[in-house]
């Protein structure tokens, strides 16, 4: 079976931009998270998505927006890009909200911003 | 945003010797999690604790959930060049609250 899986890998990008970062969770799974991993840190939570319906927001600017699909895949977008959005974006799918026991991580996607 | 607090930062070892490293936090945690992260990839999950005082292994990997709530521990046996990466905790307060992070212990192994 596939992992989780993200798109792009990378991505550059300039202040004021806007981006949209592209997660497909495992099958079966129809919960959704998303972190933002700046680097020598470690991840920090953005959101969380539960059949289709937000379950959970860490503490980032309303810039930051997120939606689930009804096959249960999601997108994270961020909009007027900052410098200090430079960062690896982290997907994790798992069954249910709580189920970190089998909540599995994508690869992520390395957000750049100049 | 709220991050815990794991040490050590980075561990630099020879192979064959054991590895600790631990996770506090200012508050109580209910569930602990331990992961490793290797370059471009992201964390797998190690060991999940869920009871305090518990106790668990994974291999050569055995971590403890602190009878305070407030700590975590990871301790890894005999260790081999494979176990280079770095290592998160992560703790969530209650079921509807999201994991929080440490800042991960780096790990390297000299042959």
């Amino acid at each position: 079976d596939a992992g989780v899986t993200q798109s792009p890998t990378h991505l550059i990008k300039t202040r004021g931009q806007q981006v949209t970062l592209r997660c497909s969770p495992i099958s079966g799974h129809k919960s959704v998270s998303w972190y933002q991993q700046v680097l020598g840190q470690g991840p920090q939570f953005i959101f969380q998505y539960y059949e289709k319906e937000e379950r959970g927001r860490g503490n980032f600017p309303d810039r930051f927006s997120a939606r689930q699909f009804p096959n249960y895949s999601s997108e994270l977008n961020v909009n007027a890009l900052l410098l200090g959005d430079s960062a690896l974006y982290l997907c994790a799918s798992s069954r249910a909200p709580s189920s970190y026991n089998e909540q599995f991580f994508g690869p992520g996607t390395r957000l750049t911003v100049l | 945003g709220q991050q815990l607090n794991q040490s050590p930062q980075s561990m630099f070892i020879q192979e064959g010797e054991d590895v600790s490293m631990n996770c506090t936090s200012s508050s109580i945690f209910n569930t602990w999690l331990w992961y490793k992260q290797d370059p471009g990839e992201g964390p797998v999950l190690l060991i999940a604790l869920y009871k305090a005082g518990e106790l668990t292994s994974n291999g050569r990997l055995t971590a403890q959930f602190g009878i305070t709530r407030k700590d975590s521990f990871l301790n890894i046996s005999a260790s081999i060049p494979s176990d280079v990466g770095i290592y998160f905790c992560a703790g969530q307060a209650s079921g509807n609250t999201p994991l929080v992070f440490g800042k991960g212990t780096r790990l390297s192994v000299i042959a």
